[in-house]
């Protein structure tokens, strides 16, 4: 009964490939988001979700794509992926905007 | 223990001492703060929150102090236990329509026995 589940915790792939991971909160909150965090843990906001509609796209190149097919659902898809792309990525939700957030436990990406 | 100035990246603790840790924030605008925990290997996990029309507010065990005139929040956690081993963040949101909490450079904390 994890509140936000992200899939795959560990994803090892070559550089050019496509990825996808995924994220599940049964929490019944109305907003998502993707952050990413790099080797000196520093966290940063990708994209956020209210409603299945995106709010917040940050400067993330257009190889990341998000997608919300229902409010209790936010995947990432990942195209081309590059060396740079090596990080921690997390998916979070929240029962109102500016509210605080619940994190799943990450997803590990590496980039070969 | 504690992490004094803007920020240190680092923090060791003996074990059943206090801790403080520091926290500079961005925009005077910022309404809302959040402490969390990041323990190895999971997502950071919600500690304590407060609002800036306050400028204490306890927990178990931890007590956020909010200095609005220096932009300046800190956490303190009571008889720091090896299980406080982690790293911390603070995270601000502005008052605006754009929901996001924007996180500062963490403070990693060792706890010796």
């Amino acid at each position: 009964d994890t509140a936000v589940s992200q899939t795959p915790k560990y994803l090892v792939t070559q550089m050019g490939n496509d990825k996808s991971i995924k994220c599940e909160q049964n929490l019944g909150h109305d907003t998502m988001y993707w952050y990413k965090q790099d080797s000196k843990k520093f966290l940063k906001i990708m994209f956020s979700y209210n409603n299945k509609e995106l709010i917040i796209n940050e400067t993330v190149p257009n190889r990341f794509s998000p997608k919300s097919p229902d409010k209790a659902h936010l995947n990432l898809h990942i195209n081309s992926l590059e060396l740079g792309d090596s990080a921690v990525y997390f998916c979070a939700s929240s029962d109102a905007t500016n509210e605080k957030l619940f994190f799943g436990s990450g997803t590990q990406l590496s980039v070969l | 223990g504690e992490s004094v100035g803007l920020h240190l990246p680092t923090l060791s603790v003996q074990e059943g001492d206090n801790s403080i840790i520091n926290c500079a924030y961005s925009n005077s605008a910022s309404d809302y703060f959040i402490w969390y925990k990041q323990e190895s290997g999971k997502g950071p996990q919600f500690i304590i929150d407060i609002r800036s029309n306050m400028d204490k507010r306890q927990g178990q065990r931890v007590t956020v102090l909010l200095n609005k005139t220096v932009k300046h929040l800190s956490l303190q956690i009571a008889a720091t236990q090896p299980g406080d081993s982690a790293v911390y963040f603070c995270a601000e949101i502005l008052p605006t329509n754009d929901y996001k909490l924007s996180f500062g450079a963490g403070t990693t904390v060792t706890v010796r026995a």
